[in-house]
């Protein structure tokens, strides 16, 4: 079956531009979440969705960052008034449930570069 | 607080010699641990767990790991390595079973392995 995707794959913003950044996860997971990796900081955590909601959004770096979920299923990451230390590759991944014993199924991930 | 050290950023090993990529954690209660394997390019893809039970287990491509509780370790082995097994390691730990987990992982900053032919 189809796996998480991620649009776009790649995305070049000039600094103080807005962007979005979608997930499409596996049909039937209920919960997602957002991670953030780049070099100087490794895979980070930013926030997790149990269906609609958000009851984690504790690695949120500053209120620049913002995500919504809706119907149960695609999730956008939006980022306000890009920062050159926003680049970075964000990855989505979704599991049948919000809960530790499952394993997380990762997209490719998208790749932002803030010029 | 919670953590995950990989303290090598780089393992290299000969072809069909066995492998080991290193992992301690620091977390509270019984943790949840992963390994997770990231190809160039690509996202990460899961590789084995340890939920409960047997301290060995076996995942996908021919590896293993072993949970040590006393050393706080969750090593990832594998007996022959393949050229193809080239690629960027995450070790990761979630704390266990609380009404508060939400699964997020905490991840390590990831071990190179280098398998020269």
């Amino acid at each position: 079956g189809a796996g998480v995707s991620q649009s776009p794959s790649n995305k070049v913003t000039e600094k103080g531009k807005d962007v979005e950044l979608r997930c499409d996860p596996i049909s039937g997971h209920t919960a997602l979440y957002w991670y953030r990796q780049s070099l100087g900081q490794g895979l980070e955590f930013l926030i997790y969705f149990q269906g609609n909601s958000a009851p984690d959004k504790s690695g949120l770096p500053s209120d620049r960052f913002s995500a919504e979920r809706t119907g149960g299923s695609v999730s956008t990451l939006t980022i306000q008034r890009t920062q050159q230390e926003d680049s970075a590759v964000y990855l989505c991944a979704s599991s049948p449930m919000g809960q530790a014993v499952h394993e997380q199924y990762f997209g490719p991930g998208t790749r932002l570069t803030v010029t | 607080a919670q953590s995950v050290a990989q303290p090598e950023d780089q393992v290299n090993v000969a072809e069909g010699n066995p492998l080991t990529v290193k992992c301690t954690y620091s977390v509270s209660g019984n943790p949840y641990l992963f390994w997770y394997v990231q190809y160039p390019n690509r996202g990460l893809q899961f590789l084995l767990k340890y939920i409960t039970g047997d301290n060995l287990v076996k995942g996908s491509y021919g590896f293993e790991a072993e949970f040590n509780k006393s050393q706080t370790s969750f090593h990832l082995k594998k007996p022959s390595a393949l050229v193809s097994d080239s690629a960027l390691y995450f070790c990761a730990v979630t704390p266990g079973m609380s009404s508060s987990n939400t699964g997020k992982l905490i991840f390590g900053q990831g071990t190179t392995l280098q398998v020269k032919p």
